[in-house]
């Protein structure tokens, strides 16, 4: 079965730092992979996601993610963060996107940011 | 983009009555949508995938005669928590796939069962 994990469970950073979240699948076939962010209060957006190609993916507000093939990881990139940037982070993996698939979450990542 | 509404954002109901919950596209049609539910703190665990016109679809462990859901249309999907009890308590998510967008979640739906 697809498991989507996510190493760091709670990060805190001061703004300007850079970001690197961890995100590690497992699923032998063609992925499809997705960061999204829920800010307090609000519901799920995505950040960017991945179905083929450049293996360097860049999203909205400055994110980007890089897709490792061989090693089942795509990890979610920010050079900068900002005290906007805090919320919760979530990497998303789907098998067989045009079958219909579903996504499958990791558990998430909660950011912290101090100004 | 795509939009999905999800009604309502809270509800409060008594441990043993039935709470719908609704998820509508707005603008597209969702041939497939998904039911999540998510405790605090945690992830989105996949509760059920349906499909327009089909049963649907239930992840293991999630009992589908308490967690009923319809998708009558390419637009609404229901989920129904019946016989609700505290445990049921949670938040619940939709998410609608449309083939240009993506999936598409809506804002959820905070239950509290007292």
């Amino acid at each position: 079965a697809q498991s989507v994990s996510q190493h760091n469970h709670h990060v805190i950073l001061s703004e300007a730092a850079s970001l690197e979240l961890g995100c590690n699948y497992s699923y032998g076939g063609t992925v499809n992979l997705f960061w999204y962010v829920q800010y307090p209060g609000q519901h799920l957006q995505l950040l960017l996601k991945y179905f083929s190609g450049d293996p360097l993916v860049k999203g909205i507000k400055g994110f980007e993610a890089e897709f490792i093939k061989s090693k089942f990881s795509f990890n979610l990139r920010k050079p900068s963060v900002q005290w906007s940037d805090t919320a919760e982070y979530f990497c998303a993996v789907n098998a067989g996107y045009n079958q219909g698939g579903k996504l499958i979450f990791g558990q998430g990542t909660e950011l912290s940011v101090k100004p | 983009g795509a939009v999905v509404s999800q009604h309502p954002s809270r509800v409060i109901c008594k441990s043993g009555t039935s709470v719908k919950i609704e998820c509508r596209s707005l603008d597209f049609q969702a041939t497939t949508m998904f039911w999540y539910r998510q405790f605090p703190k945690q992830s989105l665990m996949l509760m059920a995938t349906s499909n327009e016109g089909s049963k649907a679809t239930y992840e293991q462990g999630v009992e589908k005669d308490k967690f009923l859901i319809n998708h009558a249309s390419l637009t609404l999907s229901t989920l129904t928590v019946t016989s609700a009890h505290p445990e049921d308590s949670s938040f619940y998510i939709c998410s609608a796939r449309e083939y240009n967008y993506g999936y598409t979640f809506g804002s959820g739906t905070r239950l509290t069962v007292v």
